[in-house]
């Protein structure tokens, strides 16, 4: 089975800008979080997705927002870009019904905002 | 409430020696708990996972971890270490449906390992 993955892998923008990053997951899994890994907060979660619609969200200000599609792909967006939004953004997917939600990581979207 | 703590940021071994990575967690039902790899540059590898079955759990790559509930502990164990275990790993708690997202995370112990 393919893992996941997510586009592009690294991205430069510029101070408000918008961006989004897109998340593929693992072949039968609907569930997709979302991550966001900075060097001082480590990593922080964004939101979560079941079946197109937002099932758990982080605490993180409304420029960042998220959707799903039938297919369970997933995209995230930032609009209104902060130096501090530069981070690796990680999407993980999981199987949901299991005991344990173990989650499946992409290999991140590496964001720089200049 | 759901936490975990890992007890050193950065820990330093030669190549050959064990590898003992510490976690404590706080959890108000039984845990899953999780140890997760992180190589530079990369996302996060799921090295093994705790489910409420053996105590002992055996990962990829030669690590294992065990539970122990009287010590609310999950160290991550590996007899000799390896050049390539070189990374960043996070010590991982099951938190289903709470705010945080269905998995708390460590703030991560950098294993470097010497030649």
């Amino acid at each position: 089975k393919a893992g996941v993955t997510q586009t592009p892998r690294y991205l430069i923008k510029t101070r408000g800008q918008q961006v989004t990053l897109s998340c593929s997951p693992i072949s039968g899994h609907r569930s997709v979080s979302w991550y966001q890994q900075t060097p001082g907060q480590g990593l922080q979660f964004l939101f979560e997705y079941f079946s197109e619609t937002q099932r758990n969200k982080g605490n993180f200000p409304g420029r960042f927002s998220g959707r799903q599609f039938s297919n369970s792909r997933s995209e995230m967006n930032v609009s209104t870009l902060e130096l501090g939004d530069s981070a690796l953004y990680l999407c993980a997917s999981s199987l949901v019904g299991t005991q344990t939600y173990e989650q499946y990581f992409g290999p991140g979207t590496r964001l720089t905002v200049t | 409430a759901q936490s975990v703590t890992q007890l050193d940021s950065h820990v330093s071994v030669s190549e050959g020696t064990p590898v003992l990575l510490r976690c404590n967690y706080s959890s108000s039902y039984s845990p899953s708990l999780f140890w997760y790899v992180q190589h530079p540059n990369k996302g996060l590898q799921l090295l093994l996972k705790y489910t409420s079955a053996a105590t002992l759990v055996k990962g990829i790559n030669g690590f294992e971890a065990e539970f122990k509930k009287s010590e609310t502990s999950f160290h991550l164990t590996k007899p000799s270490a390896h050049m390539s275990d070189a990374a960043e790993y996070f010590c991982v708690v099951s938190n289903y449906g709470g705010s945080q997202g269905n998995l708390i995370f460590g703030k991560g112990t950098k294993l470097s390992v010497k030649p």
